[in-house]
């Protein structure tokens, strides 16, 4: 059963603290995304990767960071420097870049 | 700039017909998307249309392009209370890997 899945579905993050969002995607995907989803907005880019071992920032990267050492994994890290961290992330993946993006369930940060 | 503009509500009645409108400002778009988003729950693919087009059907869903105002349209056929949900709009444009979203239209289907 083909799809994207992000874990935990909920995350709770203390202040100074990092925390990595996990996300797998088993559709042979090249192209993976993360973006940031806050009420009542739409979602804005924070990095995306079109191939193992590349990365690029999005629009709003600062105080995240991201790896991608296997073609399945894209994990997001959110570090202490983001400060104002609260919100739901989504993972997305696309055949290719600029190809249609599939999403994964998603995971809610909340700052304790 | 990029801009893709949603109005954010929308109400119908079950067994009425939707349409959810969104314009958009990049007319180097390849494609553009319908989104479906249920609470608490990632985004749903829908649909999409190549910007060549001007008109998709697929089921109940129905796109419009009209690409000389930049506005695109979903229709939903009999809604049903199954698709009470945020929908949101998409653009692609030609540079950078990103999708330029809207900010989401909430439907609300009231039997």
């Amino acid at each position: 059963d083909g799809g994207i899945t992000q874990s935990p579905k909920y995350l709770f993050r203390k202040e100074g603290q990092n925390v990595t969002l996990s996300c797998e995607q088993n559709l042979n995907h090249d192209a993976m995304y993360w973006y940031r989803q806050d009420p009542g907005q739409g979602l804005r880019l924070i990095y995306y990767s079109q191939i193992v071992n590349d990365f690029q920032k999005g629009d709003i990267a600062e105080g995240y960071s991201v790896s991608r050492e296997k073609k399945e994994s894209f994990p997001l890290t959110v570090t202490s420097a983001q400060k104002n961290p609260t919100a739901f992330y989504l993972c997305a993946s696309s055949m290719l870049l600029k190809e249609t993006q599939y999403f994964g369930p998603g995971t809610r940060l909340l700052v304790l | 700039g990029e801009d893709v503009e949603q109005s954010l509500f929308l109400s119908v009645r079950e067994g009425d017909s939707s349409v959810i409108n969104c314009t958009y400002t990049d007319s180097s778009s390849t494609y553009l998307y319908w989104y479906k988003q249920e609470p608490g729950a990632g985004l749903q693919l829908l649909t999409y249309i190549f910007s060549n087009m001007d008109m998709k059907q697929d089921q109940r869903l129905t796109v419009l392009l009209n690409k000389k105002d930049k506005h695109l349209s979903l229709r939903i056929a009999d809604t049903q209370t199954g698709d009470s949900a945020i929908y949101f709009c998409a653009e692609s444009p030609n540079q950078g890997g990103k999708l330029i979203f809207g900010q989401g239209t909430e439907l609300s289907v009231k039997p």
